[in-house]
């Protein structure tokens, strides 16, 4: 199994233009989650999914879109890139609760 | 809502040397924790997890953490630390809602292992 896999690896936007990172799990997991990374501040929830065809907001939105069109597939769009949007992006999968989520290895996103 | 605070975001003992990793945790219902160890480039590795139970939960590569629900902490301890435990580490929270297990994490802990 590869578990979560991330696609691209690195990144980098002008301000201004669009992007979409891919998450793949085949884990089954029903549950998938979109994280960003910064120095100091851990990881904040962006947008998360509880199933094929629903999403929902997380603690960070603003900027991001996403969508789940197959369970295994969770994909996060920046419609208009900003540089306040660099950071690393990861992505998670879990089954319901109260298991744990499994991570993949991460896109690291610079916007100039 | 939930948070976790990290105590100390940079941690730095000699290989041998007990580790200890602080974690306080506040939530308005009984929490799940969990502790993960991110090594540098990579992403977040579960090291262990409490959700009900025995409280004192054992993880992999020798650590273990404590669930203390009068101190409302989830401390993390190894007894000897190994070079290769250098890493950054973060609690993370979450209580069950029935809408989405999403977690909350502190801010991490850089841990460092001198010879």
């Amino acid at each position: 199994n590869a578990g979560v896999t991330q696609t691209p690896k690195f990144r980098v936007l002008k301000t201004g233009q669009s992007m979409t990172l891919l998450c793949a799990q085949d884990m089954n997991h029903e549950y998938m989650y979109w994280y960003r990374q910064d120095p100091g501040m851990g990881l904040r929830l962006i947008h998360y999914s509880v199933g094929e065809g629903t999403t929902a907001k997380g603690e960070v939105p603003d900027g991001y879109n996403v969508s789940r069109l197959k369970k295994q597939n969770f994909l996060l769009g920046l419609e208009s890139a900003a540089p306040s949007q660099t950071s690393v992006y990861f992505c998670a999968s879990s089954y319901s609760s109260p298991y744990e989520q499994y991570f993949g290895p991460g896109t690291r996103l610079t916007v100039t | 809502a939930q948070s976790v605070t990290q105590l100390g975001s940079h941690v730095s003992v000699s290989e041998g040397a007990l580790v200890l990793l602080r974690c306080n945790y506040s939530s308005s219902v009984p929490p799940y924790l969990f502790w993960y160890v991110q090594y540098p480039n990579q992403g977040l590795q579960l090291l262990l997890k409490y959700t009900t139970g025995a409280t004192l939960v054992k993880g992999i590569n020798g650590f273990e953490a404590e669930f203390k629900k009068s101190e409302t902490s989830f401390h993390l301890t190894k007894p000897s630390a190994h070079m290769s435990d250098a890493a950054e580490y973060f609690c993370a929270v979450t209580i069950l809602t029935g809408g989405g297990n999403k977690l909350t994490f502190g801010t991490g802990t850089q841990l460092k292992v001198e010879l």
